[in-house]
C-alpha cells in the first residue's frame, strides 16, 4: 500500500514564525504536491514537483514556498506565518505522466495561526 | 480559467435511497476525471475516468464520464451511514510530466438512518 505520511497533524503557530511541514511518501512515486483546503473552497493546489530539486508553482503559491531535496520528501514551508495561512494542508503523490494513476494523499495537517 | 463546479453543495436522504452526485468541469488538456471520499481524514480514491460513457462499479457506487458535455455523475444506491462524507470530484489535466489535479468544493453527503 502507498503511504503518505505528514510530520504533524496538528500545529499552533504565531504571526510571523517560519513554519515547514514535511512530506513523506515510501511508494518511489515522481510527482508529489501540497495542497491546503478550505471550507467552500475546496482544495487548492499550492506548489507541485515532478522531480528531485524541481517544483512548480500551483494556483495559491503566494506566501508560500517548497523543498524537495529527496525524492521521498517535499516539504512547504510558510516563510512568515500570516493568520490567513490558518487551514488544512494535504500532501499527496502518485507517478509521473500518472493519466492512469491516482493520487495518493496524506493524512492531513491542520495549521493555527495565531 | 480552469474550474470544477459541483453540485448540490450538500444532500441529506435517508439510508436506502439512490443519490446522484453532479461534476462539471472546464479545463485544458484534459486527462482524466477523478472521484475521491473524503471523511475526517484524507480523501480516499474511489475512480479515474478517462472514457466517455463507460461505467465504472464499485459495489453499491458508480461513476460514468461524458466528455462531449464535460461532466460527470457519480451514483450511490441503497445508501448507507457509513457513505456520509464529503465527496470531491478532480479534473485531472496538463501536459505529460506536469500533469496537475483541479477540484471542486465537494458535496457533503448526509445519510439519515
Amino acid at each position: 500500500d502507498v503511504k503518505v505520511t505528514q510530520s504533524s497533524r496538528y500545529l499552533v503557530k504565531r504571526t510571523g514564525e517560519k513554519v515547514f511541514l514535511e512530506c513523506v511518501q515510501d511508494m518511489d512515486h515522481e510527482n508529489m504536491f501540497w495542497y491546503r483546503q478550505d471550507p467552500g473552497l475546496g482544495l487548492r493546489l499550492i506548489y507541485f514537483s515532478y522531480d528531485v530539486k524541481m517544483k512548480e508553482k500551483g494556483d495559491i503559491p503566494e506566501g508560500y514556498s517548497v523543498s524537495r531535496e529527496k525524492k521521498e520528501r517535499f516539504s512547504l514551508i510558510l516563510e512568515s506565518a500570516s493568520t490567513n495561512q490558518t487551514s488544512m494542508y494535504l500532501c499527496a503523490s502518485s507517478l509521473l505522466g500518472a493519466t492512469y494513476n491516482e493520487q495518493f494523499f496524506g493524512p492531513g495537517t491542520r495549521l493555527t495561526v495565531l | 480559467e480552469d474550474k470544477v463546479v459541483q453540485s448540490p453543495l450538500s444532500l441529506v436522504v435517508h439510508e436506502g435511497d439512490t443519490v446522484t452526485l453532479n461534476c462539471s468541469y472546464e479545463v485544458t488538456n484534459f486527462r482524466s476525471l477523478l472521484w475521491y471520499k473524503q471523511e475526517k481524514k484524507a480523501p480516499t480514491f474511489l475512480f479515474m475516468l478517462t472514457s466517455s460513457g463507460i461505467e465504472k462499479k464499485s459495489g453499491r457506487l458508480s461513476s460514468i464520464l461524458d466528455k462531449k458535455e464535460l461532466f460527470s455523475i457519480l451514483n450511490i444506491t441503497a445508501t448507507q451511514t457509513g457513505d456520509s462524507a464529503v465527496y470531491l470530484c478532480a479534473a485531472k489535466f496538463g501536459r505529460f510530466g506536469n500533469e496537475k489535479l483541479t477540484f471542486g468544493t465537494g458535496t457533503r453527503l448526509t445519510i439519515i438512518p
